[in-house]
């Protein structure tokens, strides 16, 4: 089976932009979650969707948002972006969730904003 | 919310001997607990998981120990190896919310 993927794997935005990131689930798995990787705050829960609608949401401000796909597929959105928002997303699928099965995670996108 | 406390933060050994890091977690709801390996420029893989109805698991050279009472939970990697080098995240999860909380990370360094 392929692995879970993301595109673009850099992007390079500057403050105030919006970023839409992607992510392709493992087939057959159908719940993706996202995260937000950085030197300084280290791994953060985002969000995860599970038949296309959120089911759990971790602390970050609604200009991060997500949406799924009835192919299971996710974007992430954020919008007005803050020098902060430079990161490693990462996203990972599993058969159902969270804490009920593994999560696969994705090479990750990493987001640089000037 | 959770709170993961991982340590220590960074880790040394030589190769061939045992490496131990610890996690604890404050939220007494959360139920599965597992660990990630990650190395330099890539994707965290989960090594090994462990869920609040068991104590101990083990797979091969890696082993896990839960203490719900005290709520904390180690790794345990034994006969390391220069590949080994990594940095290691536990995590816990199912708690209030059911959130994905990590812990800070260890940059564990096998000297050969």
């Amino acid at each position: 089976k392929a692995g879970v993927t993301q595109t673009p794997r850099y992007l390079i935005k500057t403050r105030g932009q919006q970023v839409t990131l992607s992510c392709s689930p493992i087939s057959g798995h159908r719940s993706v979650s996202w995260y937000q990787q950085t030197p300084g705050q280290g791994l953060q829960f985002l969000f995860e969707y599970f038949s296309e609608t959120q089911r759990n949401k971790g602390n970050f401000p609604g200009r991060f948002s997500g949406r799924q796909f009835s192919n299971s597929r996710s974007e992430m959105n954020v919008s007005t972006l803050e020098l902060g928002d430079s990161a490693l997303y990462l996203c990972a699928s599993s058969l159902v969730g969270l804490s009920t099965d593994t999560q696969y995670f994705g090479p990750g996108t990493r987001l640089t904003v000037l | 919310g959770e709170n993961v406390e991982q340590h220590p933060s960074t880790l040394s050994v030589q190769e061939g001997d045992s490496a131990v890091i610890k996690c604890t977690y404050s939220d007494s709801a959360s139920n599965y607990f597992p660990w990630y390996k990650q190395e330099l420029g890539k994707r965290p893989q989960l090594i090994i998981d462990i869920r609040s109805n068991v104590g101990e698991k083990k797979d091969q050279r890696i082993a896990v120990t839960l203490n719900k009472t005290a709520k904390h939970f180690s790794l345990h990697i034994t006969e390391t190896q220069p590949e080994d080098s990594a940095v290691y995240f536990c995590a816990a999860i199912g708690g209030t919310g059911n959130q994905f909380y990590f812990g800070t990370g260890t940059s564990l360094t096998v000297i050969p």
